[in-house]
């Protein structure tokens, strides 16, 4: 089984619909982040979370929200989803330590028409 | 402001050639360094990361990585690509919040 688990792994849906995408992880790490992937930009953060008391923004967060429910799991919802947030979506997981790597999963596709 | 810069977007190699992806950073101080892969469907794998101490960092899949302060740079190589290499490849640094900046991306594409 995979460390890193996202689900769905591909998901196509309307205009205006909330969406929650879902990560769970068995490493056992602190950290927790999600990111998205658009082509020609890279990934960008959207938030992290250091522990299930803890949730920071990153780069973009506006529109989206998370919740970290136990140590294995971090969830991110669009609360009404429009087209431009169409991308791949990543969860990672990573010690806590400025030199530990961040470990992913394999993404959700996600299309808003 | 610290920013991370991979000048080339896609890159087009034989197989059996060598590779260089290049990676460069802006910042005051030394960052956390880190190169990662992508292939097609899958997320993101570690292929090396470098801390501290010699410059020239080993990985996985027979990559290699040098840190070059002066040049601010993190540059990948390879001696000799193989098919299974095609895939995109990402440097990430971590200015010292336990938080990874990302470079947009080299595409590399393997032709026979």
């Amino acid at each position: 089984d995979a460390d890193v688990t996202q689900t769905p792994r591909n998901r196509i849906t309307k205009t205006g619909k909330r969406i929650m995408l879902e990560c769970s992880q068995t490493k056992g790490h602190d950290r927790m982040y999600w990111y998205r992937q658009d082509p020609g930009l890279g990934l960008r953060l959207i938030y992290y979370s250091f522990d299930v008391k803890d949730i920071n923004k990153g780069e973009i967060s506006d529109g989206y929200s998370v919740s970290r429910q136990a140590q294995a799991k971090f969830s991110l919802s669009l609360e009404s989803a429009i087209p431009n947030q169409t991308a791949l979506y990543f969860c990672a997981t990573s010690a806590s330590g400025w030199d530990q790597p961040q470990h992913f999963g394999d993404g959700t596709r996600l299309s808003i028409l | 402001a610290q920013s991370v810069t991979q000048p080339d977007i896609h890159i087009t190699v034989s197989e059996g050639a060598s590779l260089e992806l290049r990676c460069n950073y802006s910042y005051g101080a030394t960052p956390y360094l880190f190169w990662y892969v992508q292939s097609p469907g899958q997320g993101l794998q570690l292929l090396l990361k470098y801390f501290s101490g010699d410059t020239l960092v080993q990985g996985i899949k027979g990559f290699e990585a040098e840190f070059k302060r002066s040049q601010s740079s993190f540059n990948l190589r390879k001696p000799s690509v193989h098919w299974s290499d095609a895939a995109e490849y990402f440097c990430a640094f971590n200015f010292g919040n336990e938080k990874l900046t990302f470079g947009t991306g080299t595409r590399l594409t393997i032709i026979p």
